[in-house]
């Protein structure tokens, strides 16, 4: 069964400074993807940033990126340039292969809170 | 615009009195599902549906039940509400595709419903 862990219930970064938010999972799956989400407290849901298992290359978007370790099983994400926008929840989230991609796990999300 | 549409987006209501929650896309999407997300245990799927009549179970699906009979709409039913279903509901929607294709597919959320079962 696949499992998300997300270890860090809050974090604080200052305006402007990196931050990186750690996302660890489990999986016998060789094939499947890994998704970042963001939850304002508006409360919609954003898509980030994607990363697939085979991807040789860690995934940039703007200001996100991933630092993908495989033998790891990490995911983590990392915000540059903190701006107070960015202050939400992050979840973590896989889709297996295994599973025809049909079920879907998030991890228990990690509030970022950016001071000014 | 592209979107996933949820309704209601808020309700109060009683135990036991059935209550339907619609989701319906624009995106011709083959996947959706339907996730809870409750106060420091991330979002749950419930059901997911890979296409048109294909549905199946998630991790929380007790209490649940879905239909997919046209492609645009996967409604949630609750059959008879108890408090423990009290919770902030999503729906979302991706291309499909089995596999690998489908592995790497985001998925786009609706707005969310809050369901209060007193």
């Amino acid at each position: 069964a696949q499992k998300i862990t997300q270890t860090q219930p809050g974090m604080f970064v200052q305006e402007k400074e990196a931050v990186t938010l750690d996302c660890t999972y489990d999986t016998s799956d060789q094939s499947y993807g890994l998704f970042w989400y963001k939850q304002p407290s508006s409360g919609e849901m954003i898509f980030l940033i994607y990363q697939g298992s085979y991807d040789e290359q860690n995934a940039t978007e703007g200001r996100y990126s991933l630092n993908f370790q495989k033998a790891r099983k990490s995911a983590n994400l990392v915000i540059s340039a903190s701006q107070l926008g960015d202050s939400a929840m992050y979840f973590c989230a896989m889709r297996e292969v295994s599973t025809n991609a049909g079920k879907s796990t998030f991890g228990d999300g990690t509030t970022l809170t950016v001071k000014p | 615009e592209a979107q996933v549409t949820q309704n209601p987006r808020y309700l109060i209501t009683v135990t036991g009195k059935k209550l339907t929650v619609t989701c319906s896309q624009n995106m011709n999407h083959e996947y959706m599902s339907w996730y809870r997300q409750d106060p420091g245990l991330g979002l749950r799927q419930i059901y997911y549906s890979m296409n048109v009549e294909v549905t199946d179970k998630g991790d929380v699906p007790e209490g649940y039940k879905v239909s997919r009979k046209e492609k645009r709409n996967f409604p949630l039913i609750l059959e008879s509400p108890s408090p423990n279903q009290t919770s902030l509901y999503f729906c979302a929607s991706s291309l499909g595709g089995t596999g690998t294709r489908g592995a790497r597919q985001p998925q786009h959320f609706g707005d969310g419903t809050r369901l209060s079962i007193l």
